[in-house]
């Protein structure tokens, strides 16, 4: 089977760094996304990992490590409004353009 | 430019009747999705559409559940004799084609209660 195994909830301090880990099982896949997702609206695309290794963006980073099936967004120098919660999304191998998420972590930034 | 629109944005309908939910993809994306996101949850894949080419139905979770997509743009998510666990946000997203569908622009969904 496929699945995507996120923490469902994270705290952290404005102005501190926090790392959302994504754990998955699936046969196969092109590569690992991140999308940011604030109360009451649409899903916004972050970040994308086709390659192992490192992808940054601004304060936000993102990491990929097939071998260990697992990946990672970073956030740096945390800010009120990146509370949200934040999900990893794979394509899998094989099945068109079916994205498979995961069921999100949500980030809570305290003062 | 515009970005992905949904219509309507809160749909409230009795329990047994149908629904449609309608989807305009951005400009020039040929790639269309509809998700299912309840409460607090992921979301959950319904539908997708590429192109010219037959329809990706495996999410859709019962034949209650239907959708197309006219002139490769407009698309429409019908729901036959809704039933209450039916009700969450529909979201609709759209790419550029199979090798961006890592990179989905979302609209900004269709709240569905179901009394």
């Amino acid at each position: 089977g496929q699945s995507l195994e996120q923490p469902s909830e994270v705290t952290a301090v404005e102005g501190a760094i926090v790392q959302i880990n994504c754990t998955y099982q699936t046969s196969g896949f092109y590569g690992l996304s991140w999308y940011q997702q604030h109360d009451g609206g649409a899903p916004t695309f972050l970040s994308y990992n086709g390659l192992d290794g490192l992808e940054e963006t601004g304060r936000f980073s993102s990491f990929l490590s097939r071998s260990d099936s697992y990946g990672y967004l970073l956030l740096q120098e945390l800010q009120m409004k990146d509370s949200a919660s934040y999900f990893c999304a794979v394509r899998p191998v094989g099945s068109a353009s079916k994205i498979i998420f995961g069921s999100g972590t949500r980030l809570s930034i305290r003062p | 430019g515009a970005g992905v629109s949904q219509s309507p944005s809160n749909k409230v309908t009795e329990k047994g009747k149908d629904v449609e939910l309608r989807c305009d993809p951005i400009s020039g994306h040929t790639a269309l999705y509809w998700y299912r996101q309840s409460l607090g949850q992921g979301l959950e894949f319904l539908i997708y559409f590429q192109g010219n080419s037959a329809p990706d139905k495996s999410g859709l979770p019962s034949d209650r559940f239907s959708a197309e997509r006219t002139g490769g743009s407009v698309s429409t998510l019908t729901i036959q004799r809704t039933q209450q666990e039916d009700s969450a946000v529909y979201l609709c997203a759209s790419s550029l084609g199979d090798s961006s569908s890592y990179e989905q622009y979302f609209g900004p969904g269709t709240r569905l209660t179901v009394t």
